[in-house]
């Protein structure tokens, strides 16, 4: 069975800092991979996603998320955080053909001034 | 475009009672997925409809939880009768079936006391 862990349910940067959430899997086989964030009272939206290709992924907001398979990875960085980047940060894998994810614990992220 | 709507957004009811969430997801969308998060866990899929149709329902619970998508519109999840362990935030997700791309919905949080 699939499962995600987010190392660190809370994670605090100074703004400007870089942003380092971490995702590691377990799956048979390589799946789909997703980072999807939450603002307050609102649903989740998708930051980005691996399915094939390139490694490195970009997605909205200037966050990227590097596909490791030895490693079983797929952390989510930024280089520079800003205060709107506080948030809920969910890391999910689905299997390759399956709708279903499959969801971390979550990672809220806290920005200071 | 409307996003993913949930309704209601609070819910607070009594053990035994029944409760009844609806979803509607984006116009067009076919796959129509339900998740639940109970508090300090992960977020995790209950059911999948494809238009009218459950496609997995592994995430089910136990019978008490009756999911509904009459019309392949919008979806019902009733929870009869309630327990103490029912409370959580239940969201709904929609997609038209590209890997992980599912638009969320804001959730609807659930006590039962």
């Amino acid at each position: 069975a699939q499962s995600v862990t987010q190392l660190g349910s809370h994670v605090s940067v100074s703004e400007g800092a870089l942003v380092l959430l971490r995702c590691n899997y377990s799956s048979s086989v390589p799946p789909y991979l997703f980072w999807y964030v939450q603002y307050p009272n609102q649903g989740l939206q998708l930051l980005l996603k691996y399915t094939t290709g390139a490694t490195l992924v970009k997605g909205i907001n200037g966050f990227e998320a590097e596909f490791k398979k030895s490693e079983t990875s797929f952390h989510l960085t930024k280089p520079s955080a800003h205060m709107s980047d506080a948030a809920e940060y969910f890391c999910a894998v689905s299997e390759r053909g399956a709708q279903k994810l499959v969801f971390g614990q979550g990672t809220r992220l806290t920005i200071n001034p | 475009e409307a996003g993913v709507t949930q309704f209601p957004s609070h819910s607070v009811i009594e053990k035994g009672q029944t409760v009844t969430l609806r979803c509607d997801p984006i116009s067009g969308h076919d796959n129509l997925y339900w998740y639940r998060r109970v508090m300090g866990k992960e977020i995790k899929f209950l059911l999948h409809f494809v238009k009218e149709s459950k496609q997995d329902e592994s995430g089910m619970p136990n019978n008490r939880f009756l999911a509904e998508r009459t019309g392949g519109t919008y979806s019902t999840l009733k929870v009869q009768p309630a327990e103490l362990e029912d409370s959580g935030v239940y969201f709904c997700a929609s997609s038209r079936g590209l890997p992980g791309e599912q638009f969320f919905g804001p959730g609807t949080r659930l006590t039962v006391l």
